[in-house]
């Protein structure tokens, strides 16, 4: 099945400095990539979605980059505040062959320290 | 708008005990999901219904029950709990395979022990 690793487990940056978070998959059939963030009690909500035949997208500070040869995607947040402090999944899952659910990192606990 | 909801939100059980985790949903999604969530391990799917009437196993599924007998609703149930389902639980649902948008609830912090 498919396997997503995602670093780093930690990440802190200052406020309005950028940060990237890295993910790597290993289903070479894995075709959508969504990344999603999860405040303090509260359940996982997308931000950001990739699609295999699209490089890179983005939607105001935030990016996703997609590297298919290498089974690599990106997370870039610009000009981070505060209420970006959350931990952060990058997830992957393919079509066809049923509704198997998103594989997720273990997660990036993004700290913005004023 | 509710979206996802989940109940309870908190239960602590003794070893053996049985317990009922309900997901109910409002947008009229056909594929629900469940998963667990536990320190370091990111979320693991544990089982999934892609619509009314059907279930199927995820990456975890020992030891729980699902069920999906209302397009809204997908239970999730432990029969015998043990001290290693001790985890926070996600219900998840979306209106197409995994490839579009999952919506998650609050989550349930189950504790047993």
């Amino acid at each position: 099945g498919e396997n997503v690793e995602q670093h780093p487990s930690t990440l802190s940056v200052q406020e309005g400095d950028s940060a990237v978070i890295k993910c790597t998959y290993s289903d070479s059939a894995s075709n959508y990539f969504p990344w999603y963030k999860q405040e303090l009690g509260k359940g996982p909500q997308l931000i950001i979605d990739i699609r295999s035949n699209v490089g890179e997208k983005k939607d105001q500070r935030i990016a996703v980059t997609l590297n298919k040869t290498a089974k690599h995607f990106s997370l870039h947040i610009t000009e981070t505040q505060p209420e970006d402090s959350a931990v952060y999944f990058c997830a992957a899952s393919r079509s066809g062959g049923g509704a198997d659910g998103l594989t997720f990192g273990k997660g990036t606990h993004l700290i913005i320290q004023p | 708008n509710a979206g996802v909801t989940q109940t309870p939100k908190f239960r602590v059980l003794k070893t053996g005990q049985s317990m009922t985790l309900l997901c109910a949903q409002d947008m009229n999604h056909e594929y629900m999901y469940w998963y667990r969530q536990d320190p370091g391990m990111g979320l693991r799917l544990i089982h999934y219904s892609v619509g009314e009437g059907t279930t199927a196993k995820g990456e975890v599924p020992d030891g729980y029950n699902v069920s999906r007998l209302k397009k809204q609703n997908f239970l999730l149930g432990l029969e015998s709990a043990a001290p290693s389902q001790t985890s926070v639980y996600f219900c998840a649902s979306s209106s197409g395979p995994a490839v579009t948008e999952a919506f998650f609830g609050q989550g349930t912090r189950l504790t047993v022990v």
